[in-house]
């Protein structure tokens, strides 16, 4: 695609319940990155791939999230047990593993967790 | 760890000015990247501007420019003929060279350009 993909804009839960977040990245891209972004926290992050293995998952808060993607393209981040802390946007971005520094981003999805 | 601070939270401007906003850093690493990423209201994060460490020379795109002072551990951006489409925040953001993984972002500084 032309550009990173993530669906859906905009995401309301209820506490408790779990939420899936796609990223479709630009196509060719073999790393892809989640951020979070909330008032509190600013901009930290998640978890990155190189192909379909995350090398580094230190930066996900909890036991409750979880991220995983497949044939070298798409992935999902997952939140189980939502709580009303992980109310943020949340960033996907790629990159080309030649040009690794520079990484592209999505609109993101906006989670609110009620 | 690395640390990024953005210590203006919030500018304004007028149309066709200049203005520079201020990044500082903290690091024991010799050799990385800084960018600057512009985010408009539409929440995607744009590239800005990007600088290796290892270049002495301060990058420059357009209207952006860069005053990178590494003994400092210094990363202003300047704005020159500031346009209304520049309103956005704006993050300095840190990565270590030759690793490919995560951006340290600052705290961001909102810029509003004022007709």
């Amino acid at each position: 695609g032309a550009g990173v993909s993530q669906s859906p804009s905009n995401k309301v839960t209820e506490k408790g319940k779990d939420v899936e977040l796609r990223c479709d990245p630009i196509s060719g891209h073999t790393a892809l990155y989640w951020y979070r972004q909330s008032l509190g926290q600013g901009l930290e992050f998640l978890i990155y791939f190189q192909g379909n293995s995350a090398p580094d998952k230190s930066g996900l808060p909890s036991d409750r999230f979880s991220a995983e993607r497949t044939g070298g393209s798409v992935s999902t981040l997952t939140i189980q047990r939502t709580q009303q802390e992980d109310s943020a946007v949340y960033l996907c971005a790629s990159s080309r593993v030649l040009a690794k520094n520079i990484q592209y981003f999505g609109a993101g999805t906006r989670l609110s967790v009620l | 760890a690395q640390t990024v601070t953005q210590s203006q939270p919030e500018m304004s401007v007028q149309e066709a000015e200049t203005v520079t906003l201020s990044c500082t850093y903290d690091t024991s690493e010799s050799n990385y990247y800084l960018f600057w990423y512009k985010q408009p209201p539409s929440r995607q994060m744009i590239l800005v501007i990007r600088q290796e460490a290892y270049k002495q020379q301060n990058a420059t795109e357009n209207r952006f420019s860069v005053n990178f002072q590494k003994a400092a551990k210094s990363f202003s951006l300047k704005i020159s003929d500031s346009q209304l489409g520049d309103t956005a925040m704006y993050f300095c953001a840190f990565m270590k060279y030759n690793a490919g993984n995560m951006l340290t972002f600052g705290g961001g500084t909102r810029l509003m350009v004022k007709p």
